[in-house]
């Protein structure tokens, strides 16, 4: 089983329509990262977060460290939001640098 | 304005022929690292430098190898490159601090084709 697993793994939506991705990991973290690939495209960072909640823009990241679980919403869904959103944790202890990857939730938007 | 920076952004070489890509960042952040993406995976973290302290993963092939000569530039060298290596390689930057780790910030990638 990985130690990171997201939910769905394919989701489509119509513009304007709120979304939710769900992350799970099964390990100590010290912090939870959601990641948006274009196709044939870099990797940016969205949020990393250790508690709570953190929005930007259209974008909110939650995270329940007692569940060990994080979701991602997106409000009012744009064609341009069609891309693969990553959850990738940093595991706690040690002098860990590296993150462990979900596979990855294909999103598109259509018009 | 573009932090991590990776050159080329498309490169084609022969099986065989040694080929290196180049990640360069303007954040002056400590810890750099490469990773392979084959399309539809998730990245694979192939090593990490934090300073000058090199970090290989176990599992990366010994045709794969890096330099980092200053804080600003990291190298990936590959050596023999084979059909298999053909990818997407993404250089990313953290800072290591007193308070932590923070965000990675990525590269745009260099995608390389072996023909």
């Amino acid at each position: 089983k990985n130690e990171v697993e997201q939910s769905p793994q394919n989701l489509t939506a119509q513009e304007g329509e709120f979304i939710t991705i769900n992350c799970s990991y099964s390990v100590g973290i010290s912090a939870l990262h959601w990641l948006q690939q274009h196709p044939g495209g870099g990797i940016v960072s969205l949020f990393m977060l250790s508690s709570g909640k953190k929005k930007h823009g259209r974008l909110i990241a939650t995270i329940n460290i007692q569940e060990k679980h994080s979701s991602l919403h997106i409000t009012a869904s744009h064609p341009r939001d069609s891309a693969v959103y990553i959850c990738a944790v940093r595991k706690s202890g040690g002098s860990n640098y590296k993150l462990t990857f979900g596979k990855g939730t294909l999103l598109t938007v259509n018009p | 304005d573009a932090m991590v920076i990776q050159n080329p952004r498309y490169q084609v070489t022969q099986f065989g022929k040694p080929v290196t890509l180049s990640c360069s960042q303007t954040l002056n952040h400590n810890v750099m690292y490469w990773y392979q993406q084959k399309s539809s995976q998730a990245p694979k973290l192939l090593f990490h430098y934090y300073d000058k302290d090199f970090n290989n993963e176990a599992d990366t092939p010994d045709n794969f190898q890096s330099r980092r000569p200053n804080t600003s530039f990291c190298f990936l060298d590959i050596r023999s490159p084979g059909l298999g290596d053909a990818a997407m390689y993404l250089c990313a930057t953290s800072r290591v601090g007193f308070v932590g780790i923070d965000e990675q910030y990525f590269g745009p990638g260099t995608r390389l084709t072996v023909t």
